[in-house]
């Protein structure tokens, strides 16, 4: 079965860098594309960006152009979100979401990972 | 960027009843609308995509209708288990926005 397995909870200062990482497995990690999804504390839904695991194309929303790299590495299915400068206002839940294409239709997605900003 | 609404932000609904929930966006998406639900504490879950093509699994008591800036998401008969947030999302272009969401609760 198709499983997106997202790695454990984050606690770091501003001004510091996180990773998080998406570990898939249960189909072919190049045959989808892994976009990635944000949600502050009872708050909605914002995108991020995604990344091509065969090509490792990424496009990422104009917002996070200048904090956000991902990365995969195909020899582990796994995806990666990395953001720096990190400010309180990205203490969020990070979701990765599997699609068929670029344009974001998540047909399944990570159990989310939260990434507490404070000093 | 594409703005999307949602209407109401909340509403109280007994089991059985027919809940409509509806989405509008700023320009034209032709029919590339996608609908989730999220329950407290997990990730959203697909429902509907392309506007009105039911996503595998999901039962379908769950329909999507619309085109163009105005979209519906119908729940014809509500289960205990459909109490929760729901999100319109389009797929049209960069940067993919959501709707604000709609939390349905029991009454």
């Amino acid at each position: 079965q198709v499983q997106l397995v997202q790695s454990g909870a984050e606690v770091k200062k501003p001004g510091a860098s996180v990773k998080v990482s998406c570990e898939t497995s249960g189909y072919t990690f190049t045959d989808y594309y892994i976009h990635w999804v944000r949600q502050a504390p009872g708050q909605g839904l914002e995108w991020m960006g995604w990344i091509s695991p065969k090509s490792g194309d990424t496009d990422y929303a104009t917002k996070f152009q200048a904090r956000v790299t991902m990365t995969r590495d195909t020899s582990i299915s796994t995806a990666y979100i990395e953001v720096n400068s990190l400010l309180s206002d990205d203490t969020a839940i990070y979701y990765c979401a599997r699609a068929s294409r670029w344009e974001l239709v998540g047909d399944y997605w990570g159990q989310g990972t939260l990434v507490t900003v404070s000093s | 960027d594409i703005q999307m609404t949602q209407s109401p932000s909340s509403l109280s609904a007994f089991v059985g009843d027919r809940v409509t929930i509806t989405c509008r966006s700023s320009q034209s998406i032709i029919r590339d609308l996608n609908w989730y639900q999220q329950k407290p504490g997990k990730a959203p879950k697909l429902l509907i995509y392309g506007a009105s093509s039911l996503q595998s699994g999901v039962p379908s008591r769950f329909s999507g209708s619309g085109s163009g800036t105005l979209f519906t998401l119908t729940i014809s008969s509500l289960q205990p288990e459909d109490f929760a947030n729901y999100y319109c999302q389009h797929s049209f272009n960069i940067p993919f926005t959501f709707g604000p969401g709609t939390k349905v609760e029991i009454k």
